[in-house]
């Protein structure tokens, strides 16, 4: 079975430049969740989705970072103007609903985002 | 507020011997915990997680992990460890009660050297 499908894998951009990430989950998981991960901060939860709706997004760090998950299978998480201390890497993870929350998430391989 | 802590930012062991990789948590209710490791370049893949019931929980690669309630831990244990094992070990605990989203720890770096 095809895992979380994240790209670009590596995307190496300038200052002021629009950044788009593209995450696909795995199919039939209800949960969507975008997380950064940095030396500094560890791993940060920025947004996350249940049936394509955003449920948190307290984690998003401001108004330049904006996310959609338009359809069930198609997330994107946007970064205009990206700014140098955007550089780190992007996680998307998916999981099946619980409402209990023992349901594991199944991450992608990430996006490393260099911004010059 | 819910947190969980991993207290060694590196724990080195030697390969075949036994392999401990800390984490206490703080909740409140019934935690769900669950460990996750990630390779060089790689995300984070499920290892396993504690629920309800048995307090030693088997999961992926021979690893396994016992859940202390009156210490409020859930350390991860290998018997005997691999070079393979060397990775980023997170732990993870349910937020609040009835979500999916959960609570990482900041990770222990796992060095196994033959």
């Amino acid at each position: 079975d095809a895992g979380v499908i994240q790209s670009p894998r590596h995307e190496v951009t300038e200052m002021g430049q629009e950044v788009t990430l593209r995450c696909k989950p795995i199919s039939g998981h209800d949960y969507l969740f975008w997380y950064r991960q940095t030396m500094m901060r560890g791993l940060e939860l920025l947004i996350y989705f249940n049936n394509n709706v955003p449920i948190d997004d307290s984690g998003m760090p401001e108004d330049r970072f904006s996310a959609k998950m338009p359809n069930a299978s198609f997330s994107t998480l946007k970064i205009q103007p990206s700014e140098p201390r955007d550089s780190a890497v992007y996680f998307c993870a998916s999981s099946r609903m619980s409402g209990q929350g023992n349901q594991p998430q199944h991450f992608g391989d990430g996006t490393r985002l260099s911004i010059l | 507020a819910q947190s969980v802590a991993q207290p060694e930012d590196q724990v080195n062991v030697a390969e075949g011997n036994p392999l401990t990789v800390k984490c206490t948590y703080s909740v409140s209710g019934n935690p769900y915990l669950f460990w996750y490791v990630q390779y060089p370049n790689r995300g984070l893949q499920f290892l396993l997680k504690y629920i309800t019931g048995d307090n030693l929980v088997k999961g992926s690669y021979g690893f396994e992990a016992e859940f202390n309630k009156s210490q409020t831990s859930f350390h991860l244990k290998k018997p005997s460890a691999l070079v393979s094992d060397s990775a980023l070990y997170f732990c993870a605990v349910r937020a609040v009660y009835n979500t999916d989203k959960l609570i990482f720890g900041t990770g222990t770096r796992l060095q196994v050297f033959p």
